[in-house]
């Protein structure tokens, strides 16, 4: 159980492109979804927190207006890169949970974006 | 301010055991997870304390002591796939999680 399906899992794409990656949990209601950066060698870092139906809560130095975050379901998460620039590359993980706020979090598999 | 304290990289013996302590200051505490990631891949979900003592999971333990700010994960007859990074990350009073670097295991033959 609590399998998270992330996609895609890699993008290649030319500067100034905008790239959209879905979060899904696919056997549990998940009423809260991260999304978190990873850079090599880095712990993970936090980007912004969602609840079904309302808007995002960015971390501090997250820029809400280039990575749009919608919560529309209790199972669909979807992050966009608005014009993405090659300092955007970077690994980028969803997770969810489902129940109380002690529950683990479930990650999808990430997504590797290049920036060229 | 919040810390995460492991050491970085170990090394341990295919069949051998190997412990890995975290030990960590949060602005209140609601339990600490404790993940694998494998190099290039997502973390996985390992184990959840919230009382002190010891739970075990099949070849792995994770035990708190939650007076003493610390916990340490139990990996018992190692095998080369357990090579990977392990996070200890506190749950503070936000129930936000707390992640640090992670302890990178390397397992020889």
């Amino acid at each position: 159980g609590a399998v998270v399906s992330q996609h895609p899992s890699w993008v290649i794409c030319k500067s100034g492109t905008s790239v959209k990656i879905e979060c899904r949990s696919l056997d549990f209601q998940a009423t809260t979804m991260f999304w978190y950066r990873q850079f090599p060698k880095q712990s993970l870092m936090l980007m912004a927190t969602s609840n079904e139906g309302s808007k995002a809560t960015y971390e501090q130095g997250v820029e809400k207006d280039k990575f749009l975050i919608n919560h529309a379901s209790l199972t669909l998460s979807t992050l966009t890169v608005t014009s993405a620039h090659p300092e955007d590359s970077s690994f980028y993980i969803c997770s969810a949970r489902g129940g109380g706020e002690n529950q683990p979090q479930h990650f999808g598999d990430g997504t590797r974006l290049s920036i060229l | 301010g919040q810390n995460i304290d492991q050491p970085t990289e170990m090394t341990a013996t295919e069949g051998a055991i190997v412990q890995i302590n975290c030990t960590y200051q949060t602005s209140g505490f609601n339990g600490l997870f404790w993940y694998q990631q494998h190099a290039g891949e997502a973390p996985t979900f390992l184990s959840y304390n919230v009382l002190d003592g010891l739970e075990e999971k099949g070849r792995f333990s994770s035990f708190l002591s939650r007076s003493k700010g610390y916990s340490y994960l139990l990996l018992k007859e190692l095998q080369m796939k357990d090579s990977a990074s392990y996070l200890c990350a506190p749950l503070d009073s936000n129930y936000q999680l707390i992640w640090g670097a992670g302890t990178k295991l390397i397992i020889k033959p």
